[in-house]
This record gives C-alpha cells, sequence and structure tokens, in this order.
C-alpha cells in the first residue's frame, strides 16, 4: 500500500504571501495518478489539480502543481484570503487501496 | 452543471445497517466510475469503495470489505452504499464522489452517519 505523507501538517501564512505544500509518497507513483483536492469548513472537497500539475476547471492560475516519483508539491502564489483551507494529495492506484494524504492545514498568521 | 445529492444517513445503533442514496444529475450518469468517499469528524478523506461504469466492478478498503456493498442503478442514476454490521469507527460523512480518470472532479455535500448506541 502506497503511503501519502503531507508537510506540513499546519502553514501559517499572510494573505499575499506564497505557499509550498509538500506530498511525499512512501514509493514511485505515476504523476498522471496524483491529485490535489481542498477542502473548506463543512464543504465538501473540490478538486485542485490532477495529472499532478494539471488544473482543474476553474481553478485560478496561482495554483500550481508539480513533481514526480515520490515527491509532489502544491505551489499558491499570492494567497487570496479564501485560500486558507485544509489541502489533501490523493493517489489512485491501479489496483486498491486508493490513499490520501493526512492534509496540511493553511490557516491565516 | 454536475449534482450529486446523498440521502440515507442517520444513527444507528452497532450492528445496525443503513443504506445510503446519491442521486446524479448533469451528466452521463452510465458514463463513469463512481466512488464513497468518508470522513469521520474532524479527520481525513478515507476512500470507501468504487463501481465501474458498467456496475460489473466494484472495490472496497479492507475497512469495510465484507460489510458494506456498493452498486448503481443507471435507469434511475442513483447510487448506494448497503452499509451492514456497522461499528463506531463507520461514524462519518460520506461523500458521493464523480470519478474522472484517476481524479475526483465531483463531490455531494456528503450524508453523515453516526454509530452510538
Amino acid at each position: 500500500e502506497i503511503v501519502l505523507t503531507q508537510s506540513p501538517g499546519t502553514l501559517s501564512l499572510s494573505p499575499g504571501e506564497g505557499a509550498t505544500l509538500s506530498c511525499r509518497a512512501s514509493q514511485s507513483v505515476s504523476s498522471s495518478h496524483l491529485a490535489w483536492y481542498q477542502q473548506k469548513p463543512g464543504q465538501a472537497p473540490r478538486l485542485l489539480i490532477y495529472g499532478a500539475s494539471s488544473r482543474a476547471t476553474g481553478i485560478p492560475d496561482r495554483f500550481s502543481g508539480s513533481g514526480s516519483g515520490t515527491d509532489f508539491t502544491l505551489t499558491i502564489s499570492r494567497l487570496e484570503p479564501e485560500d486558507f483551507a485544509v489541502y489533501y494529495c490523493h493517489h489512485y492506484g491501479s489496483s486498491p487501496p486508493i490513499t490520501f494524504g493526512q492534509g496540511t492545514r493553511l490557516e491565516i498568521k | 452543471q454536475v449534482q450529486l445529492v446523498e440521502s440515507g444517513g442517520g444513527l444507528v445503533k452497532p450492528g445496525g445497517s443503513l443504506r445510503l442514496s446519491c442521486a446524479a444529475s448533469g451528466f452521463t450518469f452510465g458514463s463513469f466510475y463512481m466512488s464513497w468517499i468518508r470522513q469521520a469528524p474532524g479527520k481525513g478523506l478515507e476512500w470507501v469503495s468504487y463501481i465501474s461504469a458498467s456496475g460489473s466492478t466494484m472495490s472496497y478498503a479492507d475497512s469495510v470489505k465484507g460489510r458494506f456493498t456498493i452498486s448503481r442503478d443507471s435507469s434511475k442514476k442513483s447510487l448506494y452504499l448497503q452499509m451492514n454490521s456497522l461499528r463506531a469507527e463507520d461514524t462519518a460523512v460520506y461523500y458521493c464522489v464523480k470519478e474522472r480518470g484517476y481524479t475526483y472532479d465531483s463531490w455531494g455535500q456528503g450524508t453523515l452517519v453516526t454509530v452510538s448506541s
């Protein structure tokens, strides 16, 4: 089973700053199977990035994804107030289980 | 516009059963894999089960295998999750999710299942 470890657990930043969130897989995964989601309190998650680096429909270009193998990054440039949320990385394996990272909470400093 | 509306959640005693439903609209339901994903209170996301577009292939997380059954009815554009032998650790918000490729591109708002005596 592939384990996804996200860091940091909590990131405290101010609006206007940039954010870098990390997702590390316990073994090499296909970039096409790696995605990122955003979840705000009381809401369902929303797809941000798929295929490690492609933005989903309607996602602002301040969100970008990168990485390959075991190390993946979600970068948010110029944080907006609505960006403060929890972010999850996700790997959809060719055989179950399908796994999520434990999440990174992005909070206002 | 894709809409996924879950129903059927509630309070159930340990060992009891519950059936969740998800009504889908705004897309060709019979063309997409569908999944259930859950989130325990204050916790992260956990994949529960998926079913293929045709309904011929299903898969389950080890934590629910043998107790939960996923199904779909394309004529009703509906997804279901039959949950038996429920345990306290099954307490969570259950999301109905549409798959696209290797991602979950549309989520319902979720239905809360509470397993408690």
